[in-house]
């Protein structure tokens, strides 16, 4: 069946970075675009940013813009997502969620979604 | 930057019908998606591109959109139908989730 497994729960200190994962299964992987979004502690959705198919084209909420790298490899259907310079206000659930995107741009919404994986930043 | 406000809560009896709303700037012009999600689960999509409902969702679920305000309508509603509900738009080519609205079905 289509899933996206994600990566296990992290703790970290502020200051450092951390990478998460999240692999694909069940289609094909280089014909959906992936997503990032997290969730603080009873807090609601934030999106973070989206990577196309092939891996060449990102775009990143301003907010995160010089910390968030994300990338994906076609040959293990994985997508990392990196933050770096980590803060208190990032413990969060991060969650990846794959979405179809037709050629003329037409969003089909975020229809499969990983299991999350919860970021803890302490010192 | 672009802003989705939604109401924090609404009730409503089971068998009822309740509408969530998500207000932002010519809203009408974007395409809308409706996101639900319960405690401790990861998110669903409920609706895509104004109203269209991914297979598996119930009929009872339904989406439009206008002017400023998109609009969920969950008709007959049902217990498992509490959760938190997030709208999302995109603008200038970046993901903007509502504030989120958590249903009580009482």
């Amino acid at each position: 069946q289509v899933q996206l497994v994600q990566s296990g729960a992290e703790v970290t200190e502020p200051g450092a970075s951390v990478k998460l994962s999240c692999k694909a299964s069940g289609y094909t992987f280089n014909t959906y675009y992936m997503h990032w979004v997290r969730q603080a502690p009873g807090q609601g959705l934030e999106w973070m940013g989206i990577i196309n198919p092939g891996g060449d084209s990102t775009t990143y909420a301003q907010r995160f813009q010089g910390r968030l790298t994300m990338t994906r490899d076609t040959s293990t259907s994985t997508v990392y997502m990196e933050l770096s310079g980590l803060r208190s206000e990032d413990t969060a659930v991060y969650y990846c969620a794959r979405e179809y995107v037709d050629t003329l741009t037409y969003q089909f919404g975020m229809d499969v979604w990983g299991q999350g994986t919860t970021v803890t930043v302490s010192s | 930057s672009y802003e989705l406000a939604q109401p924090p809560s609404v009730s409503v009896s089971p068998g009822q019908t309740v509408s969530i709303t998500c207000s932002g700037n010519n809203l009408g012009n974007k395409y809308a998606y409706w996101y639900q999600q319960k405690p401790g689960q990861s998110p669903v999509l409920l609706i895509y591109q104004d109203t269209k409902r991914p297979s598996g969702i119930p009929e009872r679920f339904s989406g439009s959109n206008s002017g400023n305000t998109a609009t969920l309508t969950i008709s007959g509603t049902q217990a498992m139908d509490e959760a938190d509900y997030y709208c999302l738009a995109w603008d200038s080519n970046t993901g903007v989730f509502g504030t989120g609205t958590k249903v009580t079905v009482l």
